[in-house]
């Protein structure tokens, strides 16, 4: 499978606090992006950050990017509780343009 | 704008039945595409269409079918259901912005099969 793998699966944080997810990938992957899944609903896109990018910023989150370590991180700062929800990072691997998704960060922000 | 619709949103089926997901764009999109998600696997493709007219197997496309009807609708078939596809399905469209998939998805459509 070239699904991305995404760590932690599970993340439990206090309101305020910063929240950060990684994602990695066995292949190569290009134009990674990041989305939201609260839950019962569909996905949301937040961000992408370009195969040239190191770094991108948007709002509260901040995504890298380490083509060289296949991997992604996406950090949400003074997280809220509207932040609770399921966040996946999603790539194109292989060649055309099919999006693989990874396995998801489940993330609770506690008042 | 509606975006995304996907019809059913709960279905209950008995294995062996058959049934087809609906799912319409009104982003004139020209991509559009069905995956399932299931509970610590994420989302897996099922099946894709680049365009109008053209559809592609995805991850996991055994035991579906799809019919890219027009460029806003793209229909997900289960001809003879099983357990294993017991999961929520998700249908999205995209329109490629300078090289990159910007996936707009439904609400989603839970499956259950007995």
């Amino acid at each position: 499978s070239q699904q991305g793998e995404e760590d932690p699966q599970a993340l439990s944080i206090q309101e305020g606090e910063n929240a950060t997810m990684n994602c990695s990938y066995k292949t190569s992957i290009n134009n990674l992006q990041w989305y939201r899944q609260n839950s019962g609903r569909g996905l949301v896109h937040l961000i992408l950050i370009r195969s040239n990018e190191r770094e991108k910023h948007s709002g509260r989150l901040r995504v890298t990017l380490d083509t060289s370590k296949k991997s992604s991180s996406l950090l949400i700062t003074a997280s809220r509780a509207a932040d609770t929800a399921s966040y996946f990072c999603a790539g194109i691997t292989g060649g055309g343009n099919k999006l693989t998704f990874g396995t998801g960060t489940q993330l609770k922000v506690e008042l | 704008n509606a975006g995304v619709t996907q019809t059913p949103k709960f279905q209950v089926l008995k294995t062996g039945q058959s049934m087809t997901l609906q799912c319409a764009q009104d982003m004139n999109h020209n991509s559009m595409y069905w995956y399932r998600q299931d509970p610590g696997m994420g989302l897996r493709l099922i099946y894709y269409s680049a365009s109008e007219g053209t559809t592609d197997k995805g991850e996991v496309p055994n035991g579906y079918n799809v019919s890219r009807l027009n460029k806003r609708e793209f229909s997900l078939r289960l001809e003879s259901a099983a357990p294993s596809q017991t999961s929520v399905y998700f249908c999205a469209s995209s329109d490629p912005i300078a090289g990159a998939n910007v996936l707009t998805f439904g609400a989603g459509s839970r499956l259950t099969v007995l």
